[in-house]
Parts: C-alpha cells; structure tokens; sequence
C-alpha cells in the first residue's frame, strides 16, 4: 500500500538558517510526489511536485526538493528561512485511480522559526 | 481570480443535527475532492468526483455523502454528526485526472 513517512513531527530553525524537511514514501512505480504547506486555519497550498525528469524540482517561495528513487525519499529544502515560513509542511504520494488522483498525506512537520 | 470557495469558514452543529458543507469553484475544473483532517492530522480524502462520476473512499463512513449538482458546486452531506466527525474538511479540484490539485480555506466543523 502507498504510505508517506515524514520522521520529525515539529522542527525548529533559526530564522535565516537552511532547512531540509525530510520525507520518505512507500509506492510500486513512479511516483508523483507533493509538498504542501498549511499555514494555521488554512488550505493547503502546493509548493512543488515531482511528476518525471530532472530529480531537483524547483518550487515557489524559494523551497526545493530532490527525487531520490534509491532512497525512496522527496526532501524539502530552503538555503535561508524567513519567520514566514513558520506552517505546517504536508509531503504527498499521488496515484491515479478511478479517474482521478488520490493523494496519500505524511503526517506533517511543523515548523517554528526562531527571531 | 480564479479560486475555491468554501462556504461557510466554521459551522457548529449538534450530535446527530444534519449538516451541509459547501463548496465552489471558477476555475471550470472536472475533478472535485473532499478531505477530513482532523487536529494535528494528515488530511484523508473521503470521495471525489471526476465530473458526475462518483467515487467513495473504501473506508468513508456511511454517515458522509455528496453531491454535485454542477461543475462548479460540490456539497458534503454529514447526516448525522458525531463527536467524531468534529473536523477541517477540505475541498479541492484540479483540471484532470492526473492534474494539481487545488485547495479551498476549509470549513472547520464543530460537534456539540
């Protein structure tokens, strides 16, 4: 069955230090892979995916995340945080089925940016 | 600009009083989703429909329906609420089958 394992439930970074959220999956073939943030009260809001190619994907604000198949991992990196960053972060595994794409939700990591 | 609206933001309902949550689109997208996210959880899809084709997750209570009577409204039936139910439900939609999908703000739902 597919499952997204995301290992740290909350982090806590300095604001203007790098960070890398980490995220491991379970799925049979090529996956598409996710990452949401949800800031608090709010809907998700898609920071990139990863469908095929190039394995470092580029996404809005500044994030990025690389495809590592032999690891089985997507993780979630910026070079510097800004105290906006503070949300939670959702990593995704979508599979197509019944006409639609399922996504299968890790628990989330929160993030705490401190001044 | 184009969005996804959920309507309204926070509803309090009794146990077991029928609820409606509502939910909107203009992007023209053909698929629409429900999730359930319960505090500090992972949201969990409940059914989607890919245009009038309905599709309920294996493990959605019966307790959960929807409807959608055009492409741009999708409705979550709760009918009889429990204490267990009290939840963010998420409405989302994306273009086709393999698209991105997008998410509204939610409806946070409380069960007295």
């Amino acid at each position: 069955a597919q499952s997204v394992t995301q290992p740290d439930i909350h982090i806590t970074v300095s604001e203007g230090a790098s960070l890398e959220l980490r995220c491991n999956y379970s799925y049979g073939a090529t996956p598409y892979l996710f990452w949401y943030v949800q800031s608090p009260g709010q809907g998700l809001q898609l920071l990139l995916k990863y469908f095929s190619g190039d394995t470092l994907v580029q996404g809005i604000k500044g994030f990025e995340a690389e495809f590592k198949r032999s690891q089985s991992s997507f993780n979630l990196r910026k070079p510097s945080v800004h105290w906006s960053d503070a949300a939670e972060y959702f990593c995704a595994v979508g599979f197509l089925i019944q006409g639609a794409q399922k996504l299968v939700f890790g628990q989330g990591t929160r993030l705490t940016i401190n001044p | 600009d184009a969005m996804v609206i959920q309507n309204p933001r926070y509803q309090v309902t009794q146990f077991g009083k029928p609820v409606t949550l509502s939910c909107s689109q203009t992007l023209n997208h053909n698929v629409m989703y429900w999730y359930q996210q319960k505090s500090s959880q992972a949201p969990k899809l409940l059914f989607h429909y890919y245009d009038k084709d309905f599709n309920n997750e294996a493990d959605t209570p019966d307790n959960f329906q929807s409807r959608r009577p055009n492409t741009s409204f999708c409705f979550l039936d709760i009918r009889s609420p429990g204490l267990g139910d009290a939840a963010m439900y998420l409405c989302a939609t994306s273009r086709d089958r393999a698209g991105e999908q997008f998410f509204g703000p939610g409806t946070r739902l409380t069960v007295l």
